[in-house]
């Protein structure tokens, strides 16, 4: 098994513009998840998707954030204006029908926006 | 909505036994107590999950006391590859809109030779 795939695994760019970060979660894996890792704020989760709808968006801290999954084996993570606050690794994370609460994390994205 | 408490950091010795323990005062009854493992650079992994009583895998064990309110996570005699932060989450995903995933600070591990 390829385990959770995110890609780019760096990214830098700079204030104003658009970054989109991608994820394809383990096969047969129905939840989804999106988080952001900081040092002084941890690891926060953004958003939850089960069978490729969001459940739970509390966590997406503004506007400038979107995420889809238009299907079983992808979803994005957009930012648009990303500012240099959004600075931080991201990680996509995947879990089965029968047991939602053993989430598998992707290696992550590191996100520089200067 | 159940929070956890956790030891900011932790240090011991090759060979020692370790545990870490989370407090978990508003557990509720559906949640499930899962402890995840991160190096640096990399996503946090999973260790061990339980409900109750004791739970052991090839990695680590799990105690859980009769009044769930906290868990302990033991590692058998360490190495210096265990050295990361070890996080205590409670939660039941069965309930997709009830429970929110939260990690919280973690403890940070650091095994001397």
């Amino acid at each position: 098994d390829a385990g959770v795939i995110q890609s780019p695994r760096h990214e830098v760019t700079e204030m104003g513009q658009e970054v989109t970060l991608r994820c394809k979660p383990i096969s047969g894996h129905n939840s989804l998840f999106w988080y952001r890792q900081t040092m002084m704020r941890g690891l926060e989760l953004l958003i939850y998707f089960n069978n490729n709808v969001p459940i739970d968006d509390s966590g997406m801290p503004e506007d400038r954030f979107s995420a889809k999954m238009p299907n079983a084996s992808f979803s994005t993570l957009k930012i648009q204006p990303s500012e240099p606050r959004d600075s931080a690794v991201y990680f996509c994370a995947s879990s089965s029908p029968t047991s939602r609460e053993t989430q598998y994390f992707g290696p992550g994205t590191r996100l520089l926006v200067l | 909505l159940a929070k956890t408490t956790q030891p900011i950091s932790m240090d011991s010795y090759e060979g020692q036994e370790v545990n870490i323990t989370c407090s978990h005062n508003n557990i509720a009854t559906n949640d499930y107590i899962t402890w995840y493992q991160q190096f640096p650079s990399q996503g946090p992994r999973f260790i061990i999950q339980g409900y109750k009583t004791k739970v052991t895998n090839e990695v680590a064990s799990l105690f859980i006391p009769a009044d769930r309110k906290s868990s302990t996570l033991s590692l058998p005699r360490v190495s210096l590859s265990d050295t990361a932060v070890y996080y205590c989450l409670v939660g039941d995903m069965g309930d997709s809109s009830a429970s929110k995933i939260i990690f919280g600070s973690g403890t940070r591990l650091s095994i001397r030779p």
